[in-house]
C-alpha cells in the first residue's frame, strides 16, 4: 500500500541551530515529493518540491530538502532556525502515473525554542 | 493574485443536519481537489475536478457527500446528514496545469464540527 511516514509527531530545536524533519515513503515508480507548512490557524503553504534532477532542492523561507532515492527519504532541513519556523509541517507524495491526488504523511510539529 | 478561498471558515452542526462548504480556486486554475483531514490524522483525498467535470472520486467516503463544480469555476461540498465521523478539517486546492508535477495551492480550510 502507498504510504508516507514522518516518524516524529514533534522535533524541538533551539533557535539558530539545525533542523531535520523527516519523511520516507512508499510508492510505486519515481513519486514527485512535496512538503507543506500550517501555521497556527492558517491554510496549507507550499514549501518545496522535488520532480527530477539535482537531488538537494530550495524552497521558500531557507528551507531545502534532500531527496534519497535509494532511501525513499525526503527529509525537509534548514541550516538555522528561527522561533517564526515553528509549525505543522506535512510530507507529501505524488505517483508520476497516476493520478494528482497526493499522499499525505502525519505531519511533524516543529517547536524552535528561543 | 488572490488565492484559494473556503467559506465557511468553521461550522458547528448537529448530527443528521446538512452543511454545504463552498471553494474558489485561484482564478485560471482548471484543476480542483478536495482534502480532508479528521481528529489529527493524515490528510486524505476526496475527489478532483478539471474544469466542472470530475475526474478522479475515488476518496469519497460515501454517497452521503456530494460535490459540484458548475461552470468550472467554484466547487461546493455538501454533507447530507452529518455524523460525527465527519468532523475535521476540509481543505480545497487547485492547481494550474494538467501536467503530472503541478503544484497544489491551498486554501485556509474549514473546521467542520459535528455534534
Amino acid at each position: 500500500a502507498q504510504s508516507v511516514a514522518q516518524p516524529e509527531d514533534q522535533v524541538n530545536v533551539a533557535e539558530g541551530n539545525p533542523l531535520t524533519v523527516k519523511c520516507t515513503y512508499s510508492v510505486s515508480g519515481n513519486p514527485y515529493l512535496f512538503w507543506y507548512v500550517q501555521y497556527p490557524n492558517r491554510g496549507l503553504q507550499f514549501l518545496l518540491k522535488y520532480i527530477t534532477g539535482d537531488n538537494l532542492v530550495k524552497g521558500s523561507y531557507g528551507f531545502e530538502a534532500e531527496f534519497n532515492k535509494s532511501q525513499t527519504s525526503f527529509h525537509l532541513k534548514k541550516p538555522s532556525a528561527l522561533v517564526s519556523d515553528s509549525a505543522l509541517y506535512f510530507c507529501a507524495v505524488r505517483e508520476r502515473e497516476s493520478n494528482y491526488q497526493l499522499i499525505w504523511g502525519a505531519g511533524t510539529k516543529l517547536i524552535i525554542k528561543p | 493574485e488572490a488565492g484559494v478561498t473556503q467559506f465557511p471558515s468553521h461550522s458547528v452542526i448537529e448530527k443528521g443536519q446538512t452543511v454545504t462548504l463552498r471553494c474558489d480556486p485561484i482564478s485560471g486554475h482548471d484543476n480542483l481537489y478536495w482534502y480532508r483531514r479528521v481528529m489529527g490524522k493524515e490528510i486524505k483525498f476526496l475527489l478532483h475536478f478539471v474544469k466542472e467535470s470530475k475526474q478522479d472520486e475515488s476518496g469519497m467516503p460515501n454517497n452521503r457527500f456530494l460535490a459540484e463544480r458548475t461552470g468550472g469555476t467554484y466547487s461546493t461540498l455538501k454533507v447530507q446528514p452529518a455524523e460525527l465521523e465527519d468532523s475535521g478539517v476540509y481543505f480545497c486546492a487547485s492547481s494550474t496545469t494538467s501536467g503530472s508535477f503541478d503544484t497544489q495551492y491551498f486554501g485556509p480550510g474549514t473546521r467542520l464540527t459535528v455534534l
